[in-house]
C-alpha cells in the first residue's frame, strides 16, 4: 500500500529555517516524481516543488532560491528545506506522488502545518 | 504564475448534474492534455478524481467526467449525491514545467 507521511512542521519565526520530511512506503521515491504542494489556511492549493526520478528539480517562483527539495533513496524519504521563511509561507504542506503522467498527483500525505509568525 | 480560474461555488440538488469550469491559457490548459481534478473534504488531503483531462483513477465513480475545449477544462458530476459536497480543484501542467492549480470550487448539494 502506498503511503506518504509528512513531519517537521511547526511554529517558526520569520527569517527562520525548517526542514520537512516525507517518508514513503509502498513504492520507491527514486522511481517516481514527488512534489510538495501547500495550502494556506482557508485558501487553495499551490504547487511548490518537484523532484524527478532522474534528480532534476523545479520550484514555484514564490519559493525559488529559498526552498530546496531533495531525497534520500536509502531512507525512501523526501525533504523540503525551507530558508528565509515569510509569513506568507504559512500553510499545510503536502507531499504528493506523481501519478500517470505530468502534473497529476495520485497519492498524498496527510500534510504538516508550518506557521511562520513572531 | 497565475492560478487557473474556477467559479467560487456551484450548487445543485440531489440527482442533478453540475459542471465546474477551469480556464487557463495557451501555456497550460490549452497546450497540454495534462489537466487533473481533485476532490477535497475539509481538513483532509486532496484526492485525484480525473487525470489527463478525462481519465478516472481506479475506484473513482463514473459519475465524475472531464473534458476540455481550448483553454477551458470542465468537470461534470452527474447524479449529484450528498457526499459530493466538497471543494474541487483543477490543475494543469505548464510549458515552464511547473504545475498550476485553480482557485477551487465549493460544491453544495441543496
Amino acid at each position: 500500500e502506498v503511503q506518504l507521511v509528512e513531519s517537521g512542521g511547526g511554529l517558526i519565526q520569520p527569517g527562520g529555517s525548517l526542514r520537512l520530511s516525507c517518508a514513503a512506503s509502498g513504492f520507491n521515491v527514486s522511481s517516481n516524481y514527488i512534489n510538495w504542494v501547500r495550502q494556506a489556511p482557508g485558501k487553495g492549493l499551490e504547487w511548490v516543488s518537484v523532484i524527478y526520478s532522474v534528480g532534476s528539480t523545479y520550484y514555484a517562483d514564490s519559493v525559488k532560491g529559498r526552498f530546496t527539495i531533495s531525497r534520500d533513496n536509502s531512507k525512501n524519504t523526501l525533504y523540503l528545506q525551507m530558508n528565509s521563511l515569510r509569513a506568507e509561507d504559512t500553510a499545510v504542506y503536502y507531499c504528493a506522488r506523481g501519478g500517470h503522467s505530468y502534473g497529476d498527483f495520485d497519492y498524498w500525505g496527510q500534510g504538516t502545518l508550518v506557521t511562520v509568525s513572531s | 504564475q497565475s492560478a487557473l480560474t474556477q467559479p467560487a461555488s456551484v450548487s445543485g440538488s440531489p440527482g442533478q448534474s453540475i459542471t465546474i469550469s477551469c480556464t487557463g491559457t495557451s501555456t497550460d490548459v490549452g497546450h497540454y492534455n495534462y489537466v487533473s481534478w481533485y476532490q477535497q473534504y475539509p481538513g483532509k488531503a486532496p484526492k485525484l478524481i480525473i487525470y489527463e483531462v478525462f481519465n478516472r483513477p481506479s475506484g473513482v465513480s463514473n459519475r465524475f467526467s472531464g473534458s476540455k475545449s481550448g483553454n477551458t477544462a470542465s468537470l461534470t458530476i452527474s447524479g449529484l449525491q450528498a457526499d459530493d459536497e466538497a471543494d474541487y480543484y483543477c490543475s494543469s501542467y505548464r510549458t515552464d514545467v511547473s504545475v498550476v492549480f485553480g482557485g477551487g470550487t465549493k460544491v453544495t448539494v441543496l
